[in-house]
C-alpha cells in the first residue's frame, strides 16, 4: 500500500526555524516528483514547494523562496521541508504528496498524506 | 486570491446534477496545462477525483466527470448523493509563477 507519513509539526516563535519529514512506502521512492502542500486554518489549498525524483530539481511558491528548503533522501525514502524565518502567516497544516504525471506541466498530486501542524504563534 | 478562480459555494438537492467551474488565464489552463481536481471531505487529506482534465481514478465513481476549454475548466457530479458533499479543488501549472496552483476551493453542499 502507497503511504506518505508527516511528522514534524509544532508550536514555533515567528523567526524561528521547524524541519518536517516525510516517510514514504509502497512505490519506489526515487521515481516521483514530491510536493509539500499546506491549508491554514479554514482556508483553502497551497502548493508551497516541490522536489524531482532524481534530477534535484526544486520549485518554490513566492512567498517562502529564500525561507524554505525542500530536500529528500532517496536511499531512506524521505522527504523534508527545513524552515526557517517563520511567520505567523505559515500557520497551516502541511501535506506530503506524491506528484504523477508525465511531464512537469501535467503534474497532480495523487497521493497525500494525512498532514502535520505547524502553529507559528508568540 | 487565487490564480485560478472558483465559486465559493454550490448546492443541489440528492440525485441533481451539480457543476464546479475553475477559470484560469493564458499562463495556465489557457497555455495548455492540464487541470485535476481534489475533493476534500471534512478534517481528510485531499483526494484526486479527476486527473488530466477528464480521466478518474479507479475507485473514482463514473457520477464525476471533467472538461476543459479555453481558459476554463469544470467538475460536473450527477446523481448527487450526501457522501458528495465536501470541499472541491482544481489544480493546473502557472508557467508564469513556475510552479503549480490551486483554485481557492468550492464547497459543495448537499440539500
Amino acid at each position: 500500500e502507497v503511504q506518505l507519513l508527516e511528522s514534524g509539526g509544532d508550536l514555533v516563535q515567528p523567526g524561528g526555524s521547524l524541519r518536517l519529514s516525510c516517510a514514504a512506502s509502497g512505490f519506489t521512492f526515487s521515481d516521483f516528483a514530491m510536493s509539500w502542500v499546506r491549508q491554514a486554518p479554514g482556508k483553502g489549498l497551497e502548493w508551497v514547494s516541490a522536489v524531482g525524483g532524481t534530477s534535484g530539481y526544486t520549485f518554490y511558491t513566492d512567498s517562502v523562496k529564500g525561507r524554505f528548503t525542500i530536500s529528500r533522501d532517496n536511499s531512506k525514502n524521505m522527504l523534508f521541508l527545513q524552515m526557517n524565518s517563520l511567520r505567523v502567516e505559515d500557520t497551516a497544516v502541511y501535506y506530503c504528496a506524491k506528484m504523477q504525471g508525465a511531464i512537469y506541466e501535467s503534474y497532480y498530486m495523487d497521493v497525500w498524506g494525512k498532514g502535520t501542524t505547524v502553529t507559528v504563534s508568540s | 486570491q487565487s490564480v485560478l478562480t472558483q465559486p465559493p459555494s454550490v448546492s443541489g438537492a440528492p440525485g441533481q446534477r451539480v457543476t464546479i467551474s475553475c477559470t484560469g488565464s493564458s499562463s495556465n489552463i489557457g497555455a495548455g496545462s492540464d487541470v485535476h481536481w481534489y475533493q476534500q471531505l471534512p478534517g481528510t487529506a485531499p483526494k484526486v477525483v479527476i486527473f488530466d482534465n477528464n480521466n478518474r481514478p479507479s475507485g473514482v465513481p463514473d457520477r464525476f466527470s471533467g472538461s476543459k476549454s479555453g481558459t476554463s475548466a469544470s467538475l460536473a457530479i450527477t446523481g448527487l448523493q450526501a457522501e458528495d458533499e465536501a470541499d472541491y479543488y482544481c489544480q493546473s501549472y502557472d508557467s508564469s509563477l513556475s510552479g503549480w496552483v490551486f483554485g481557492g476551493g468550492t464547497k459543495l453542499t448537499v440539500l
